[in-house]
């Protein structure tokens, strides 16, 4: 059974940093692009990042680029999201999600998603 | 970005209704539209990709229609675990967007 896991979050302050880390099983990350998206409390959801099956291919949303980094260990079964500068927009639920394809442009669909893990930006 | 708008943003069922929920992008995205299901709590789950192609193990009173800019997602016979929020979101080009949700309720 493909699974995704995630873990990292936490309270933190403005401007501060925090790693998200994302452990899949049951299938062989590089074949597959692996994203993130996020939802603010009570909000809907927002696509952040993703990354190509090789990791050789990252995009961002405007929001967070400069600030987010994705990144991928495919002999650990892993994805990580190292984000800096954070801000109390940055609060919100972040899953990360399996791509169809190992392409990131391409991903057609997000399934499965992982059960999220929560950030909160506050002083 | 392409704009992704769902309506209604709310609506009321009863069990065994027909519902449908409509989604509109802000141009032509042929037929790369998803249909995701979350429950409160949970993380959202992949009913319907490419406009009309059910998930594998999505019960068949899901079904999705349109292409282009005019997206519809049906649910026939509503049960008690169809209560949720159901989210259209595009892969026509990046960044992925999503619709603001539709949330059903009874």
């Amino acid at each position: 059974e493909v699974q995704l896991l995630e873990s990292g979050g936490g309270l933190i302050q403005p401007g501060g940093s925090l790693r998200l880390s994302c452990k899949a099983s049951g299938f062989s990350v590089d074949s597959y692009a692996m994203h993130w998206v996020r939802q603010a409390p009570g909000k809907g959801l927002e696509w952040v990042s993703g990354i190509s099956g090789s990791g050789a291919t990252t995009i961002y949303a405007e929001s967070v680029k400069g600030r987010f980094t994705i990144s991928r260990d495919n002999s650990e079964n892993t994805v990580d999201l190292q984000m800096s500068s954070m801000g109390a927009d940055d609060t919100a639920v972040y899953y990360c999600a399996l791509g169809d394809t190992a392409m990131v442009p391409e991903t057609n669909f997000l399934d499965p998603w992982g059960q999220g893990t929560l950030v909160s930006v506050s002083s | 970005d392409i704009q992704m708008t769902q309506s209604p943003s709310s609506l009321s069922a009863s069990l065994g209704d027909r519902i449908t929920i409509t989604c509109r992008s802000s141009q032509s995205i042929s037929s790369y539209l998803n249909w995701y299901q979350q429950k409160p709590g949970k993380a959202p789950k992949l009913l319907i990709f490419s406009a009309s192609s059910l998930r594998s193990g999505v019960p068949s009173r899901f079904s999705g229609t349109g292409s282009g800019t005019d997206f519809t997602l049906t649910i026939t016979n509503l049960q008690p675990e169809d209560f949720a929020t159901f989210y259209c979101q595009q892969s026509f080009s990046i960044p992925p967007t999503f619709g603001g949700g539709t949330k059903v309720e009874i």
